[in-house]
């Protein structure tokens, strides 16, 4: 089983539907993470968490939101969908003491 | 902003010869570096970490770091097919609590 875990893999929706993606983690870190991937354009941080009070906005949360549920868990959210939404989006944890980022396998979002 | 720049390729080279790949980065206070490896359709993986200056080697691969220069460089030595992919470089921002990407480098080997 992987050590971070992403629900749903792929998904279609329709302009303004509100969309959850969901990450669990198994590796023990605090540290969670959201990343939206287009092509060409590299991976951008979404939000940020290093514990379950603790949220931070990255370089492009407008129109997202996230909880973080449990150390493990840690949800993002599309309260209105539009179609510049679409990609794909990545979940990762880090170790603090390296950095090092461990991603999902990620979730392909369509929204038409 | 932050910014990590790389040449987005694409980079061709034979197999058996050395791929380089290149990384700048505008924050003079990162301190960690990395180099993650993304198939299509994958996520990515780390490939190396460096903190300091100098070469750190980890099989057929070697990161360079210099930090006067803000520059981070990764070989790939014997280069494989299987080493065909895209190449990501991030950097930790100054606080330590963020990481930037560059839009990562498409590296193919020719058999």
């Amino acid at each position: 089983d992987a050590d971070v875990t992403q629900t749903p893999r792929n998904r279609i929706t329709k302009t303004g539907k509100r969309i959850m993606l969901e990450c669990s983690q198994t590796k023990g870190h605090d540290r969670m993470y959201w990343y939206r991937q287009d092509p060409g354009l590299g991976l951008q941080l979404i939000y940020y968490s290093f514990d379950v009070k603790d949220i931070n906005k990255g370089e492009i949360s407008d129109g997202y939101s996230v909880s973080r549920q449990a150390q493990a868990k840690f949800s993002l959210s599309l309260e209105s969908a539009i179609p510049n939404q679409t990609a794909l989006y990545f979940c990762a944890t880090s170790d603090q003491g390296t950095g090092e980022l461990f991603f999902g396998e990620g979730s392909r979002l369509t929204v038409l | 902003q932050k910014e990590v720049e790389q040449n987005s390729g694409p980079l061709s080279v034979p197999e058996g010869a050395i791929a380089s790949l290149n990384c700048t980065y505008s924050d003079r206070g990162s301190q960690s570096f990395f180099w993650y490896r993304q198939y299509s359709g994958k996520s990515p993986e780390l490939i190396m970490s460096i903190y300091s200056n100098g070469d750190k080697e980890d099989g057929r691969f070697t990161a360079q770091l210099n930090k006067a220069s803000q520059y981070v460089s990764l070989l790939i030595r014997d280069s494989q097919p299987s080493d065909s992919a895209t190449y990501l470089c991030a950097v930790n921002s100054d606080t330590g609590n963020q990481f930037y990407f560059g839009t990562g480098t498409s590296l193919t080997v020719i058999p």
